[in-house]
Parts: structure tokens; sequence; C-alpha cells
């Protein structure tokens, strides 16, 4: 079974610029997260989505950050205009359901942004 | 609000002994689970273990163990048998309905030949 695909992998780019971040969850997975890990961290939730629906984007700084994940399937984060504290790994996972119980994360490789 | 706290920020062990990492918690939530991660220097975050807060019974898998104080709000694991490919940023995670995770400050752990 595929695992979470990510890209890119590395990404610099100077503040002020924008960048796009693309995941593909394993395939079947109807729920998909975006982490943001600062260095020295552990990863912080940005947003959650339910096929294409948004389940919670609360720690989602949307001045500057949106996600989308139109079809259910892919997914892509947006950060227009970085800023220099946005240098981190954003990570990508993906779990089976949403329900009550916890399914159990899967994660991608992640996609290590620097800006300059 | 949930949070999670890793007291060790670094820990090292001789190959072969065992080492136990901390974590403690706090949650409103009486239906939630409890995590541990590893994420080895290439980054991909690996599920160790996991743990129901309503079930009793530690949670074991091979060499990693977790001791689950419920009352004290503590979720440590054990390693036996430490190998090389244990070293690796170990997180402790905090989950309840609608799959949030909370996540701690991580523990880097060493283990040397």
């Amino acid at each position: 079974e595929a695992g979470v695909a990510q890209s890119p992998r590395y990404k610099i780019i100077e503040k002020r610029q924008s960048v796009a971040f693309w995941c593909n969850p394993i395939s079947g997975h109807a729920t998909l997260y975006w982490y943001q890990q600062i260095l020295g961290q552990g990863p912080k939730l940005l947003i959650q989505f339910q096929n294409n629906g948004v389940v919670d984007d609360s720690q989602l700084p949307k001045d500057r950050f949106s996600a989308e994940r139109l079809k259910g399937v892919d997914s892509t984060l947006k950060i227009q205009p970085a800023k220099l504290e946005d240098s981190a790994v954003y990570l990508c996972a993906s779990s089976l359901v949403l329900s009550s119980s916890q399914e159990t994360q899967y994660f991608g490789p992640g996609t290590r942004l620097l800006v300059l | 609000a949930q949070t999670v706290t890793q007291s060790q920020p670094e820990m090292s062990v001789q190959e072969a002994e065992t080492v136990t990492l901390s974590c403690t918690y706090d949650t409103s939530e009486s239906n939630y689970y409890l995590f541990w991660y590893k994420q080895p220097p290439s980054r991909q975050m690996i599920l160790v273990i996991r743990q129901e807060a309503y079930k009793q019974q530690n949670a074991t898998e091979n060499r990693f163990s977790v001791n689950f104080q419920k009352a004290a709000k503590s979720f440590s694991l054990k390693i036996s048998d430490s190998q090389l490919g244990d070293t690796a940023m170990y997180f402790c995670a905090l989950g309840s309905a609608g799959n949030m995770l909370t996540f701690g400050g991580g523990t880097r752990l060493m283990v040397k030949p």
C-alpha cells in the first residue's frame, strides 16, 4: 500500500513570495490533515478535511494560508505572502475516516520550507 | 484545551539496554487516545504504539510498551533491548473524538553502540 505522498520535499523562497505544497493521501482515506512543524517542536495542526469539507481550520493563519481539497483526494496548502516565521516542515497526514473513536493518522515525509 | 508535555528534550541509551520516555497530558475529555510517534532523521512520522484511555491494560508492541497512569495523566514509553534504529525523535500525542491530535515537544533519543 502506497503511503502519503508530498511534494516538493524542499523549498527555498524569499519573504513575501508565495509557495504551494501538494499532498496525496493514502487511497481510500477520507480525512486529511496539514501540520506545521517548526524546528525543535512537535507538529501543530493547521487544517483538517473530511472528504472535501473543512472540519477544523481554527489554527490556520487565514490572512496568508489557504488550503483546499476540491475532489476529496489530493490537497494543496498555499502560503502568500510568506514570512520568515513560516520556515518549518509542513506535514500531511491522512486517516481512514472521521469517527468518534481515534483513527490512526499516517504521515507523509513532509515539505521543508525555508523562507529567506 | 488539551496539552501534552514531554519533559526530557534529549536522552541517550546504550544499545541493548532499556529506556523510558516520559509524557504527561491534560484534557477535559473522557474519551481520548494516546500515541507515541517516532520521527527518524528522514522525518517520516511513524506510529509506535497507541493506548485507548478506557482500557486499563497497558499497550505493548514487541519491544515497545507503555505505562498508562490515568489518574496521574501520565503516559510513558518503555523501549526494551534498544537498537541503533531506535535513534529518532519521539513524540507523545493526545487525540480525542474528531481525530484532532495534540503533540508534545518531543524527546530526542540517541542509541549508542
